[in-house]
């Protein structure tokens, strides 16, 4: 089973600035890496998958990058909506996928 | 618009079984896998099962494995799972998840998830 490993677990940053996530896997999950974001009594929702490309209806400003074991998640600007914990995905080696224990972000 | 619904949840002692559901719609059922995840109180995200979209395939994740059954109608568009000789542990909200149609185990649409709580 592969270990996903989030960091760090809580990340303040103030409105309009960049955030960036990370996420290390235990053994190389080539580029099959999902982001996705959960706000409080709301399921998952599917942020960034093949590790860099965009999910439906996300915004331009949310950027993923990475490969092998190393993965990054980018929000350039943040809003007030992007404020939620976000987990990290791979799903190459299967089952089971494995997920991060997840980011929180905050209002600084 | 894609839609799943669960329902079944509650408080069930150890040892009992409860039966989870989750109707879809908005998409053609048949053609997708559907995956349940769940998440204890306060805590992050585990696998716990898949179906085929042809309900001839499943996997379960090991903590689960022997307990838990992951069936399908498709003509109901449901997704079902049956839950035996439930533990305190398995105490979280449960998600269905539809399986992206062109990435396997990959999850874009979720449901609101239904609580299932084992205590005594």
């Amino acid at each position: 089973e592969i270990v996903m490993t989030q960091s760090p677990a809580t990340l303040s940053v103030s409105p309009g600035e960049r955030a960036t996530l990370s996420c290390r896997a235990s053994q190389s999950v080539r580029s099959n890496l999902a982001w996705y974001q959960q706000k409080p009594g709301q399921p998952p929702r599917l942020v960034i998958y093949g590790a860099s490309t965009r999910a439906t209806g996300i915004p331009a400003s949310f950027s993923g990058s990475g490969s092998g074991t190393e993965f990054t998640l980018t929000i350039s600007s943040l809003q007030s909506d992007d404020f939620a914990v976000y987990y990290c995905q791979q799903y190459e080696n299967r089952p089971p996928v494995t997920f991060g224990q997840g980011t929180r972000l905050e209002i600084k | 618009q894609v839609q799943l619904v669960e329902s079944g949840g509650g408080v069930v002692q150890p040892g009992r079984s409860l039966r989870l559901s989750c109707a879809a719609s908005g998409f053609s059922f048949s053609s997708n896998g559907m995956h349940w995840v769940r998440q204890a109180p306060g805590k992050g995200l585990e696998w716990v099962a898949v179906i085929g979209d042809d309900g001839r395939t499943d996997f379960y994740a090991d903590s689960v494995k022997g307990r838990f059954t992951v069936s399908r109608d498709n003509s109901r568009s449901t997704v079902y799972l049956q839950m035996n000789s439930l533990r305190t542990e398995d105490t979280a909200v449960y998600f269905c998840a539809r399986e992206h149609s062109h990435n396997n185990w990959l999850f874009d649409y979720w449901g609101q998830g239904t609580l299932v709580t084992v205590s005594s």
